[in-house]
């Protein structure tokens, strides 16, 4: 089983949607969460980093479920520039090292 | 600019040539790491370094080399290049230091071993 599993997708929303991805770990020992953002044949960026608190940026909204290991990101108002694919990252934090999802696809259409 | 940069960004290679991706950093980043990507899977990290000639495995460390030498560059070695190593290879830094833990990658290399 992956470390962390994301729905590939792809979602395809109009403009000025309200898209959510789930993200979910398998690895208890994971402490930190991130979401990056993967434009085609382009390296990852970082988009936000996840706090148990849940934390918002601008139209993105990212929560965690430490209970059920998953992780969420919200984008409301859906931009033509946010297609792209999204990464759901976990880190062990004593190991350094990062386990990404494979990728959840978002196309938005005008 | 604060920047990754990777050498080459295509690679096209025969079974058992070895080659040498060459990543560097101008961030003066301690932590950097390799990362390989495929379709349906995901990046999976292959080797990674909290400093100078500090190395660690990662998820898919079998059939790679690294050394830290430097802080600046983290090269990844391939001794004998399989096609099953066929990907997309992004190398990645981190100011470890300060705490943070936002990657920076660099745009990325394409090999394709024949």
């Amino acid at each position: 089983r992956k470390e962390v599993e994301q729905d590939p997708g792809p979602f395809n929303v109009p403009e000025g949607a309200t898209v959510a991805f789930n993200c979910t770990y398998s690895n208890s020992a994971s402490q930190s969460f991130f979401w990056y953002r993967q434009d085609c044949r382009k390296e990852p960026k970082l988009l936000m980093s996840v706090y148990s608190s849940g934390n918002e940026d601008g139209r993105f909204t990212a929560q965690l479920n430490r209970a059920s290991q998953y992780i969420s990101l919200l984008i409301r108002d859906s931009k033509l520039s946010d297609s792209a694919t999204y990464l759901c990252v976990g880190q062990i934090y004593n190991f350094n090292k990062f386990y990404f999802g494979s990728g959840t696809k978002l196309n938005v259409k005008p | 600019e604060a920047q990754v940069t990777q050498n080459p960004r295509y690679l096209i290679t025969v079974t058992g040539k070895k080659l040498t991706v060459t990543c560097s950093q101008n961030m003066n980043h301690e932590y950097m790491s390799w990362y390989r990507q495929d379709p349906g899977l995901g990046l999976r990290q292959i080797y990674y370094s909290m400093n100078v000639e500090v190395t660690d495995k990662g998820d898919v460390p079998e059939g790679y080399k690294v050394s830290r030498k430097e802080k600046r560059n983290f090269p990844l070695i391939l001794e004998s290049p399989s096609p099953n190593q066929t990907s997309l290879y992004f190398c990645a830094s981190r100011d470890y230091s300060s705490g943070t833990n936002e990657q920076f990658f660099g745009p990325g290399t394409r090999l394709t071993v024949l």
